[in-house]
């Protein structure tokens, strides 16, 4: 969707490098999200943030670090990779809690660790 | 733990055939959510319901939010080949957390 865009698209990493995805909003929305999709899983959320620099964990967040400097501006780091975080990464932006529609996803990451 | 689930988890049609998906949650929702995702592609906004009992429409798609709010579904009339991916639902618990359902994927046969 226009608004936001993640990059990079693919990447493939050795294990144990540090890896950051980047995800730009031009919406000015307040709350973004990183979520990991995996088979038979469908998304899980990783980390969310409703404010520059205000961030929290979400249901899979070990390992993965976020930092929100600007609020277009939402960055995803994986310390050192792991062959099991291997996946699709998605960004997503909402208005916020008890604002009318849904989330807006980027177009993903999909990150290989060999 | 909260918990919600989809069925089924493939729906193969033919074209032309109706389809629905289930969503189903282990607690009371405060809203639900529709996603649909296209082979390759990302999960895309459909619907939001937030009454008990409410009934949707868009074209051909018929959304559906329990009288309980634990519980809708997706119907889908006369399918398309353009109707192929996978559906999610996503639940909005009382504490503001919003769980995805694992999706249903729909295969249109032509």
């Amino acid at each position: 969707d226009a608004g936001i865009t993640q990059s990079p698209r693919h990447k493939v990493t050795e294990t144990g490098t540090p890896v950051t995805l980047r995800c730009h909003q031009t919406e000015n929305h307040r709350y973004m999200y990183w979520y990991r999709q995996d088979p038979g899983h469908g998304l899980r959320l990783i980390h969310y943030s409703y404010g520059v620099k205000d961030t929290d964990k979400g249901e899979v967040s070990d390992g993965y670090s976020v930092s929100r400097s600007k609020t277009e501006d939402f960055l995803l780091t994986l310390e050192s990779a792991t062959s099991s975080q291997t996946s699709v990464y998605f960004c997503a932006i909402t208005l916020g809690p008890g604002r009318e529609g849904g989330y807006t996803f980027g177009s993903g990451t999909r990150l290989t660790v060999v | 733990g909260q918990q919600v689930m989809q069925i089924p988890q493939y729906q193969h049609v033919q074209e032309g055939e109706d389809f629905t998906t289930y969503c189903n949650s282990s607690t009371t929702l405060s809203n639900i959510q529709w996603y649909k995702q296209r082979p390759g592609g990302h999960p895309v906004f459909l619907i939001q319901l937030v009454k008990s009992g409410e009934v949707k429409k868009q074209k051909r798609l018929t959304f559906q939010f329990g009288e309980a709010k634990k519980n809708s579904s997706l119907h889908i009339t006369a399918t398309q080949t353009t109707d192929v991916g996978t559906y999610f639902c996503a639940g909005k618990t009382s504490y503001d957390k919003v769980i995805f359902g694992p999706g249903t994927s729909l295969s249109v046969i032509p």
